[in-house]
């Protein structure tokens, strides 16, 4: 079974370029995560949704940052326009969203490492 | 105060030593906790998860938590120079919500 699978693995823009980074979640996995890793840091939620509704978009900068889960399936995060402390991993993970269940583990995809010039 | 805090090391261990790696954590609604393993260049990868107080043991590794003292470790006997990465502590919160902390660099030396 193929797990979360994220592209590109990496991407260099100049600031103020727009970018976007793509995510499949596997398989029957219902909810899915977007996270931002600074290097030496734990990764940081920027939006978490269940299905297609995004149900914690707090930590996300909305000014410049936007995501989209069509069909609660795929999903694609947005950068318009990038500045220089955009540069991180991005992270996708999915989970089974089994609200309730106390062992709701996380699988991360391999993340995309984005450099702002 | 960081939700959840791990002290970032590294910590260097001798091989076959035992390694202990420490977190707290603020939520007392806090659930679940987790532990992953992180490589250099790559993405975190699930280890262990605990929710009840006490023990919980996966072949060398050992979960420890004290929601009391809102305090979570994770044990590595047998460390072994592959077992070099950052470990990460994360919370789930009583809204379903994963906290991570930092990260604690492991190195094992041979």
């Amino acid at each position: 079974e193929a797990g979360v699978v994220q592209s590109p693995r990496y991407k260099i823009i100049e600031k103020k370029q727009p970018v976007a980074f793509w995510c499949n979640p596997i398989s029957g996995h219902n909810t899915l995560y977007w996270y931002r890793q600074n290097l030496g840091q734990g990764p940081e939620l920027l939006i978490r949704y269940e299905n297609e509704e995004a149900v914690d978009d707090s930590q996300l900068p909305k000014d410049r940052f936007s995501a989209e889960r069509l069909k609660g399936v795929d999903s694609t995060l947005k950068i318009q326009p990038a500045e220089l402390g955009d540069s991180a991993v991005y992270l996708c993970a999915s989970s089974l969203g089994l609200m309730g269940q106390k062992n709701e583990k996380l699988f991360f995809g391999s993340g995309t490492q984005l450099s702002v010039l | 105060q960081k939700e959840v805090e791990q002290n970032s090391g590294p910590l260097s261990v001798p091989e076959g030593a035992i390694a202990s790696l420490n977190c707290t954590y603020s939520d007392r609604g806090s659930q679940s906790f987790f532990w992953y393993r992180q490589y250099s260049g790559k993405s975190p990868e699930l280890i262990m998860f605990i929710y009840s107080n006490g023990d919980k043991e996966d072949g060398r590794f050992t979960a420890q938590l004290n929601k009391a003292s809102q305090y979570v470790s994770l044990l590595i006997r047998d460390s072994q120079p592959s077992d070099s990465a950052t470990y990460l502590c994360a919370a789930l919160s009583g809204t379903y919500k994963y906290i991570f902390g930092t990260g604690t660099r492991l190195k094992v030396l041979a």
